[in-house]
């Protein structure tokens, strides 16, 4: 069965301390990879796109990365407002569906 | 501005009373989606649309309908709605169904009594 494992479930940082959050997953035909980010009460909001290993993707503070198994979003130097849960999911190939892990809660304290 | 709407974004209802949640998106999207949102589940996809008329299941398809009658909306139906559908609930559209980025609307929190 496809999965996606998201880790750590929560993550506390100080302002500016950098960190990763972790997406692994077990799918066949893997046909995308994509983080997005929730802030609470509201709808996911996309970040990245990534469809083949290698692939590296930036934005502001965050850089996601993706091998074949899993994908890393790295977090440098964060301020408080990138407080948020981040989520991870793939789409396979065989249809439409996609997939998302349970998230990571991101708390960044001043 | 570019966005999908979803109505209500509330509702409390009691079991067995059918109900429509309604989900519109603006942007000339093929592809929409339907998710549900519960505590240490994650997000799950109920069913999605890849185009007019073509839809299919998604992993928690069981107590719900949808239809795509037109390009724009794509309403979740339960017929008759039970506690075990108490959720926030998530609708969201993309381009194409190869176009990934998907665009959420805000989120219709339900109550099954």
């Amino acid at each position: 069965e496809d999965q996606v494992t998201q880790s750590p479930e929560a993550l506390r940082l100080q302002e500016g301390e950098s960190s990763s959050l972790n997406c692994s997953y077990t799918v066949s035909g893997l046909r995308g990879l994509f983080w997005y980010r929730q802030d609470p009460g509201k709808g996911p909001e996309f970040l990245f796109t990534l469809y083949s290993a290698g692939e590296e993707k930036e934005k502001e503070r965050l850089k996601a990365t993706l091998t074949k198994k899993e994908s890393f979003l790295h977090i440098t130097a964060p301020k408080p407002e990138d407080s948020a849960t981040y989520l991870c999911a793939v789409n396979r190939g065989s249809n439409y569906k996609l997939t998302f892990g349970k998230g990571t809660l991101l708390t960044v304290n001043p | 501005e570019a966005q999908v709407t979803q109505n209500p974004r509330y509702l409390i209802t009691v079991t067995g009373k059918k109900l429509t949640v309604t989900c519109s998106q603006n942007m000339n999207h093929e592809y929409m989606s339907w998710y549900r949102q519960d505590p240490g589940l994650g997000l799950r996809q109920i069913y999605y649309s890849m185009n007019v008329e073509v839809t299919d299941k998604g992993d928690v398809p069981e107590g719900y309908k949808v239809s795509r009658k037109e390009k724009r909306n794509f309403p979740l139906i339960l017929e008759s709605p039970s506690p075990n559908q108490t959720s926030l609930y998530f609708c969201a559209s993309s381009l194409r169904s190869n176009s990934y980025e998907q665009y959420f609307g805000p989120g219709t929190r339900l109550t099954v009594t």
